[in-house]
């Protein structure tokens, strides 16, 4: 059983166009995070949120938890190509859970 | 400091084989997953080892997978009888403590079986 859906499980943007990918659960976590995935290497932690309702900025990044702390979105404003490669998204609860993934690709 | 390590970085077996990965996390880390991933697919949770505690094997796909974790610091993750389904990227992480303390990821060993 996956607890968190991502979507959109692929996206393929040209350079300078916005995008969100969602990360959604019917269950609740005390809190959330996004890793990014570059091929041949582990994901790398971009940011945590705990409190429901919070948005966190991290330059073009803009994360969100949802008020009930059941989702989350990462909006990313004029994506560059340095920005390409798997999302995740991650809920801990008694254990870490990891989101099915969004993979983009930011064309030049 | 260093950051996680794991080795070998590929391994190709035949179907059959058995395979032991190693993990070397961050000094002084208390926590250690391991996880499993697809080509391009999210994180599949195997195991997690917290301190001294008893580890939350709740993610072992099969009898065929185990994993020790000897003084608190290094971790082997064995696959007895190895399958060509095994076959994925097998990523370790550590974190200082459980919960919300971010992971970090060592590079994962690609497995190939034949």
């Amino acid at each position: 059983t996956q607890l968190l859906e991502q979507s959109p499980q692929f996206l393929s943007i040209q350079e300078g166009e916005n995008l969100t990918v969602y990360c959604n659960s019917s269950s609740v976590f005390s809190s959330l995070q996004w890793y990014r995935q570059e091929p041949g290497e582990g994901p790398v932690l971009l940011v945590t949120v705990v409190t429901g309702g919070e948005v966190k900025k991290l330059k073009r990044l803009t994360f969100q938890f949802g008020d009930a702390r059941k989702d989350s979105s990462l909006h990313i404003t004029a994506a560059q190509t340095g920005y390409t490669g798997l999302y995740l998204c991650a809920g801990t609860g008694n254990q870490f859970y990891f989101g099915t993934g969004t993979s983009l690709t930011v064309i030049p | 400091g260093a950051g996680v390590s794991q080795s070998p970085s590929n391994k190709v077996t035949e179907k059959g084989k058995d395979v032991e990965l190693r993990c070397d996390p961050i000094s002084g880390h208390t926590a250690l997953y391991w996880y499993r991933q697809s080509l391009g697919q999210g994180l599949e949770f195997l195991i997690y080892f917290q301190g001294n505690s008893a580890p939350d094997k709740s993610g072992l796909p099969s009898d065929r997978f185990s994993a020790e974790r000897t003084g608190g610091s290094v971790s082997t993750l064995t696959i007895q009888r190895t399958q060509q389904e095994d076959s994925a990227v097998y990523l370790c992480a550590s974190s200082l403590m459980q919960g919300a303390s971010e992971q970090y990821f060592g590079p994962g060993t690609r497995l190939t079986v034949t």
